[in-house]
């Protein structure tokens, strides 16, 4: 089964407005990453947080990691029509160095202008 | 550096025909992965590999083989294509040499089997 599990599934929101996606995960892990998709593309790699981190910024990204709740949240802020994609979050669970991820499901982000 | 490229684009195969989907990277990553995403669904690991020779399973490896004999390719061989194995096929590849571990994506191969 999916190790992450994103919530919403789907998101609607304006332009300039922020976009918040939780992650929930099952089992331990040494970091989280996010990824994004655009339209069936592959996927590109946003931001990753190690296991002793409990914020990262990265631009308009902001990732929090709450480990005893096995749960990570992505907020994209001041969103706009380009970040309309699918986000995913993934997690190492075989601890191979990133190279063997855990996808959730996704949240589909759709911002109008 | 043209990062991951996979072949075919497109597939259409009949139920017991076997193929193999190619995917090469030329960033000297010792990491391969494959992966596959239905309609609505996240990423399924379906083989990985750490190095030259070296795979291991992910999550749904049936119907699936794969090798590794140098860095740079990991090919993906169906044994005998069945419908619940049309997907998007998708390959990626990372480095330890990266601090953040950050898989590189292929564009994808869209699979149909009839």
């Amino acid at each position: 089964s999916q190790q992450g599990e994103e919530d919403p599934q789907a998101l609607s929101i304006q332009e300039g407005e922020n976009a918040t996606m939780n992650c929930s995960y099952k089992t331990s892990i040494n970091n989280l990453q996010w990824y994004r998709q655009n339209s069936g593309r592959g996927l590109v790699h946003l931001i990753l947080i190690r296991s002793n981190e409990r914020e990262k910024h990265s631009g308009r990204l902001r990732v929090t990691l709450d480990t005893s709740k096995k749960s990570s949240s992505l907020l994209i802020t001041a969103s706009r029509a380009a970040d309309t994609a699918s986000y995913f979050c993934a997690t190492d669970p075989y601890n191979q160095a990133g190279t063997a991820l855990i996808f959730g499901k996704g949240t589909t982000l759709s911002v109008s202008s | 550096n043209a990062g991951v490229t996979q072949t075919p684009k497109f597939q259409v195969l009949k139920t017991g025909q076997s193929m193999t989907l190619q995917c090469a990277q030329d960033m000297n990553h010792e990491y391969m992965s494959w992966y596959r995403q239905d309609p609505g669904m996240g990423l399924r690991l379906i083989h990985y590999s750490v190095g030259a020779g070296i795979t291991d399973q992910g999550e749904v490896p049936n119907g699936y083989n794969v090798s590794r004999s140098t860095t740079e390719d990991f090919p993906l061989r169906l044994l005998s294509a069945a419908p619940s194995q049309t997907s998007v096929y998708f390959c990626a590849s990372s480095t330890t040499g990266g601090q953040d571990y950050e898989q590189y994506f292929g564009p994808g191969t869209r699979l149909t089997v009839t």
